[in-house]
């Protein structure tokens, strides 16, 4: 069974321009999560998605960030403009809720640098 | 306050040796799970061991078990039988609730280094 997908591994930008990231969940997995993960931290929730609707989107930054998740199976997050404090790993995860367990599985990231 | 918390930022470990990696939760919902996650140097979060809150034994599963004492809320990952693999940033999370959001809230992780 193939993983959670992500891509790009690694993204170097300027501050004040735009970037997207996608993520392709483990098939037939309803749930999907975008973390940031800023150095020396544990990952954040940014926003999760049930199918194709947002369950929890409450530390989101939306001036900046948006995420969408259309066909409810891949989805991407944007960051427009970036800002320097933006740099982090960005980790999709997604999960099959049959169970009180409902473990998370996550892609490897994607590395972002703001300069 | 912090809702997990993860005190030790790294330990060192003989190979083949038992090491414990420690975490407290602090939470008023009667329901919530906890989780360990392992983070090597290619980045991606792997799930390890799983603990409900309602469960009424510790959590094993193969070299990794939880010692679960929920009157101090803590939540300690022991690894038993060291391997070189097992080098990598280990975080501990919980899920508070049994619906809506399912957020993880992760600790700062810490530092594990197996020696040969």
């Amino acid at each position: 069974e193939a993983g959670v997908a992500q891509s790009p591994r690694y993204k170097i930008i300027e501050k004040r321009q735009s970037v997207a990231f996608w993520c392709n969940p483990i098939s037939g997995h309803a749930t999907l999560y975008w973390y940031q993960q800023i150095l020396g931290q544990g990952p954040k929730l940014l926003i999760q998605f049930q199918n194709n609707g947002v369950v929890d989107d409450s530390q989101l930054p939306k001036d900046r960030f948006s995420a969408e998740r259309l066909k409810g199976v891949d989805s991407t997050l944007k960051i427009q403009p970036a800002k320097l404090e933006d740099s982090a790993v960005y980790l999709c995860a997604s999960s099959l809720r049959i169970s009180a367990k409902n473990i998370q599985y996550f892609g490897a990231g994607t590395r972002l640098s703001v300069l | 306050a912090q809702k997990i918390t993860q005190t030790q930022p790294g330990m060192f470990v003989q190979e083949k040796e038992a090491v414990t990696l420690d975490c407290t939760y602090d939470t008023s919902d009667p329901s919530y799970g906890l989780f360990w996650y392992k983070q090597p140097s290619s980045g991606e979060m792997i799930f390890l061991i799983y603990q409900g809150s309602y469960d009424q034994q510790n959590a094993t599963e193969g070299r990794y078990s939880l010692n679960f004492q929920k009157a101090r809320k803590s939540a300690n990952l022991v690894i038993s039988a060291s391997q070189l693999g097992d080098s990598a940033m280990y975080f501990c999370a919980m899920r508070e609730g049994d619906g809506g959001s399912e957020k993880l809230v992760f600790g700062k992780g810490m530092k594990l280094t197996v020696n040969p």
